[in-house]
């Protein structure tokens, strides 16, 4: 069965904080893994590809874990604007568009 | 010079109708999608065309019926609209559908169904 599973949250966070969250997937053929980050009312976001290696864009670090079948993004220094539903995206197929799944989301509430 | 562009942004509408929703990208991408987000905000994908050919279909009525007269346009057609259907459908599109996934959303209609 095709599943990505998020943690819905809300974090609250106060601002500066770091916080991290994960998103587990249930296909171990799955290739491709992204996080998508979506404001309120707002279209989802690109934020950042996941690679095998992991990868970090500035205070964003997304990490690959096959053997436990998870992904994870990781925020130092957090902001305000971080506030936002963070949605985990993989291709359950192996390969194509049509395996593409969405998490429900975590929302990430930073607090002043 | 919006990248993916949707149109209306807003619709609200009574059971029965049929309704369509208009959906551009100027990126030059091969493949357009549709997802919904319902009440919970549980993104599902609908459909994909790429090079005006569907490529996937998920399971969804046969309502609804997706319309790409070329490789910028794809809409949603929408017959005998029920309550269920309201939702945000946001329109896609990304550069290929193999391993360059990413995608760029319009900015969603909000569709009432009363």
């Amino acid at each position: 069965r095709k599943e990505v599973e998020q943690d819905p949250g809300p974090f609250n966070v106060p601002e500066g904080a770091t916080v991290a969250f994960n998103c587990t997937y249930s296909n171990s053929a799955s290739q491709s893994f992204f996080w998508y980050r979506q404001d309120c009312r707002k279209e989802p976001k690109l934020l950042m590809s996941v690679y095998s290696s992991g990868n970090e864009d500035g205070r964003f670090t997304a990490q690959l874990n096959r053997a436990s079948q998870y992904i994870s993004l990781l925020i130092r220094d957090s902001k305000l604007s971080d506030s936002a539903t963070y949605l985990c995206v993989v291709n359950m197929e192996g390969g194509g568009a049509d395996g593409l799944t969405f998490g429900k989301g975590t929302h990430l509430i930073i607090q002043p | 010079d919006t990248a993916v562009s949707q149109t209306p942004k807003y619709l609200v509408t009574q059971m029965g109708n049929d309704k369509s929703i208009k959906c551009e990208q100027n990126l030059g991408h091969d493949t357009m999608y549709w997802y919904k987000q319902d009440s919970k905000k549980f993104l599902k994908i609908m459909f994909s065309y790429n090079n005006k050919e569907l490529i996937i279909n998920e399971t969804v009525p046969n309502r609804f019926s997706p319309k790409s007269p070329d490789k910028a346009h794809l809409n949603l057609h929408i017959n005998s609209l029920e309550l269920g259907d309201s939702a945000v459908y946001f329109c896609a599109s990304s550069q290929g559908a193999l391993n360059d996934l990413e995608q760029y959303f319009g900015p969603g209609t909000r569709l009432t169904v009363l």
